[in-house]
């Protein structure tokens, strides 16, 4: 059984585009996060959301927007696509206080032209 | 000054031989301490997590914190091939925040 899983794992689309990606996890978690990983493979936090409380990296540009339609979901959508935008997303996982222990999806390859 | 400093490597070292994998923090406020494993092309395994400072032994892992000195360590013993993948530290300073990672140190353990 696959705990945390993403959609699509690749995504390729032309710069101005607007997109989604969805995040699913059956761990019974109410924490969810998106971090993206650039070509340099450095992972870095955007968002952090849980049914109170959503985090949003300050360095985020608001193009970006996650949207958690219930617990176990949390989908980002990305508006007006950028080149720089290309990278690997993650999603992630975790119960409220124990963000130490968070369990990660598979990535989803995103490649804007 | 960045908050976690990783060296990226690569580091090559043959099979069976113990390996040491270190990490730098400025941020005093990180609670917790974690080493994922990352296969080429896979998301981010959680290994261990350690609170505070002190040594944590998993198997043939052990991870050791110093916050006096700000610096964590994951030792492997008895290398193997399956180690091979990029290993990046972790922290996290409680709340709602996500983790700060470091850049990732890719090992490769020589057969």
């Amino acid at each position: 059984d696959t705990a945390v899983s993403q959609t699509p794992k690749y995504l390729v689309t032309q710069m101005g585009n607007d997109k989604s990606i969805k995040c699913e996890q059956n761990l019974g978690h109410d924490t969810m996060y998106w971090y993206k990983q650039d070509s340099k493979k450095f992972l870095k936090i955007m968002f952090s959301y849980n049914n109170k409380e959503l985090i949003i990296n300050e360095t985020v540009p608001n193009r970006f927007s996650p949207k958690s339609p219930d617990k176990a979901h949390l989908n980002l959508h990305i508006n007006s696509l950028e080149l720089g935008d290309s990278a690997v997303y993650f999603c992630a996982s975790s119960q409220a206080r124990r963000g130490y222990e968070q369990y990660f999806g598979p990535g989803t390859r995103l490649t804007v032209t | 000054q960045k908050e976690v400093e990783q060296d990226p490597g690569p580091l090559s070292v043959p099979e069976g031989a113990i390996v040491s994998l270190n990490c730098t923090y400025s941020n005093s406020a990180f609670q917790y301490f974690m080493w994922y494993r990352q296969y080429s092309r896979k998301g981010p395994e959680l290994l261990m997590y350690t609170y505070s400072s002190g040594n944590k032994e998993d198997g043939r892992f052990t991870a050791q914190v110093d916050k006096s000195s700000k610096y964590i360590s994951l030792f492997i013993r008895d290398s193997q091939p399956s180690d091979s993948a990029t290993y990046l530290c972790a922290m996290w300073e409680g709340g709602a925040d996500g983790l700060t990672f470091g850049k990732g140190t890719h090992l490769i353990i020589q057969p």
